[in-house]
């Protein structure tokens, strides 16, 4: 069974501050997105990487997959309160069906 | 592009009855849509995967008899819980499938189903 595990689990910071989450597993993907969801809404998709040590901006989101596609990390500059959310990673397969694994998720607080 | 619709939004229902959420892919064909369910503060949990002209395929400890999925056309997904129980509310989300260069699951906006 391939697990995603991401860290940490919940995080609290102040608006401006840095952060990185991580997102990692034994199982090798084929490509990794990120998602961020909202309380009663469901997950819009942020970034898609497919290249191992593929490296991915989103305006202050910047977004890599390691080299060896088994991890990827997601650097937030200068949170701001609209960052805030449940972020989810998840791995799509290389062999079979098209089922995501999704992370364990983090959920992200920015205090004004 | 790539917007996916969910209906309804929220639905109260009495136990016993059966309830239907409809998914649609607006913009794009979908062959194959997923279908998740979402408890409180927890990541998504897949119950099936729908093939469009085919039979859904049920993750493990997921009754099929209770979780009716029908994928008639390549816009629509629908999930029927049949003979609703308190324990099956919760926050039902689905996805549908946009193939390309790397595949990737947009998601509906998910529908909260409480069973009284």
């Amino acid at each position: 069974t391939q697990l995603l595990e991401q860290s940490p689990q919940f995080l609290s910071i102040q608006e401006g501050e840095n952060l990185t989450v991580y997102c990692n597993s034994s199982s090798v993907f084929s490509s990794l997105q990120w998602y961020r969801q909202e309380p009663g809404e469901g997950p819009v998709l942020l970034v898609t990487v497919v290249t191992g040590g593929e490296v991915k901006k989103l305006k202050r989101l910047t977004f890599q997959f390691g080299d060896a596609r088994k991890d990827s990390s997601l650097h937030i500059t200068a949170a701001q309160p609209g960052d805030t959310g449940l972020y989810l990673c998840a791995g799509g397969p290389y062999f079979g069906n098209e089922k995501l694994t999704f992370g364990t998720g983090t959920r992200l607080t920015i205090i004004p | 592009g790539a917007v996916v619709s969910q209906h309804p939004s929220w639905v109260i229902c009495k136990s016993g009855t059966s309830v239907k959420i409809e998914c649609r892919s607006l913009d794009f064909q979908a062959t194959t849509m997923f279908w998740y369910r979402q408890f409180p503060k927890q990541s998504l949990m897949l119950m099936a995967t729908s093939n469009e002209g085919s039979k859904a395929t049920y993750e493990q400890g997921v009754e099929k008899d209770k979780f009716l999925i029908n994928h008639a056309s390549l816009t629509l997904s629908t999930l029927t819980v049949t003979s609703a129980h308190p324990e099956d509310s919760s926050f039902y989300i689905c996805s549908a499938l946009l193939r390309g260069g790397a595949d990737e699951q947009y998601f509906g906006p998910g529908t909260r189903l409480t069973v009284t």
